[in-house]
């Protein structure tokens, strides 16, 4: 079946390093959508990238989908302790949204 | 503006006993409704989705079911609990199946005993 897969799993980061992750499908993917799960909360939506080589930013964090629309990645530039929390992404299949197992981003004390 | 209510927010139930978790969305018509499943420290397991009252679609076989009695009432349920049915539960809308963006209710954190 389809499946996304992304990567890495967690991230450990000072404050003010940048961070990524990426976003693999198997199949072509219709869009991608990137939420985000703070922790003990829910997961909240951040955007949608439609087209081929699409490329969105969002104040520090900047979102790519690539020409193939098998893949896209997020990433945030100088990370803050507001940033902390869990990035999924999610992209439509045949009929539904398949989703990422999500990257944990870790703020390092 | 359109409003998601998903509860109870915790609940903690013994082996055996049945469940059911409510989810309401206010402000929109025929929404696309959607129960997930998380895992702790996991990804998103899709369980259920809706696209109209009475019409439930499975993704995960399981002993669990949903209902959808209402245009903007979604139900998850189970006759007889398992140890692994523990998890944060997600009731999610839509307005497009997988093409418009999902918005969550604040969760359901089940813990069976």
């Amino acid at each position: 079946g389809q499946q996304v897969m992304q990567i890495p799993q967690y991230q450990h980061v000072q404050e003010g390093e940048d961070f990524t992750t990426y976003c693999n499908s198997s199949t072509t993917l219709s869009n991608i959508q990137w939420y985000k799960q703070r922790p003990g909360g829910h997961p909240v939506f951040l955007i949608q990238l439609v087209k081929s080589g699409e490329v969105k930013k969002q104040k520090r964090l900047t979102f790519q989908f690539g020409e193939a629309k098998k893949n896209s990645s997020l990433h945030i530039t100088a990370t803050q302790t507001t940033d902390v929390g869990t990035y999924f992404c999610a992209g439509r299949g045949n009929y539904q949204l398949i989703w990422g197992a999500g990257t944990k981003l870790i703020i390092k004390p | 503006s359109q409003t998601i209510h998903q509860w109870p927010a915790t609940l903690v139930q013994p082996v055996g006993s049945p469940l059911s978790l409510e989810c309401t969305v206010e402000g929109t018509s025929n929404p696309n409704l959607y129960w997930y499943r998380q895992a702790a420290g996991r990804g998103l397991q899709l369980l259920f989705y809706s696209v109209g009252i009475g019409q439930i679609s499975s993704e995960v076989p399981q002993n669990l079911s949903a209902s959808r009695p209402q245009d903007r009432q979604f139900i998850l349920s189970s006759k007889k609990l398992l140890l692994s049915d523990s998890g944060f539960y997600l009731c999610a809308w839509s307005v497009l199946l997988g093409d418009t963006e999902a918005f969550f209710g604040q969760g359901t954190r089940l813990t069976v005993v």
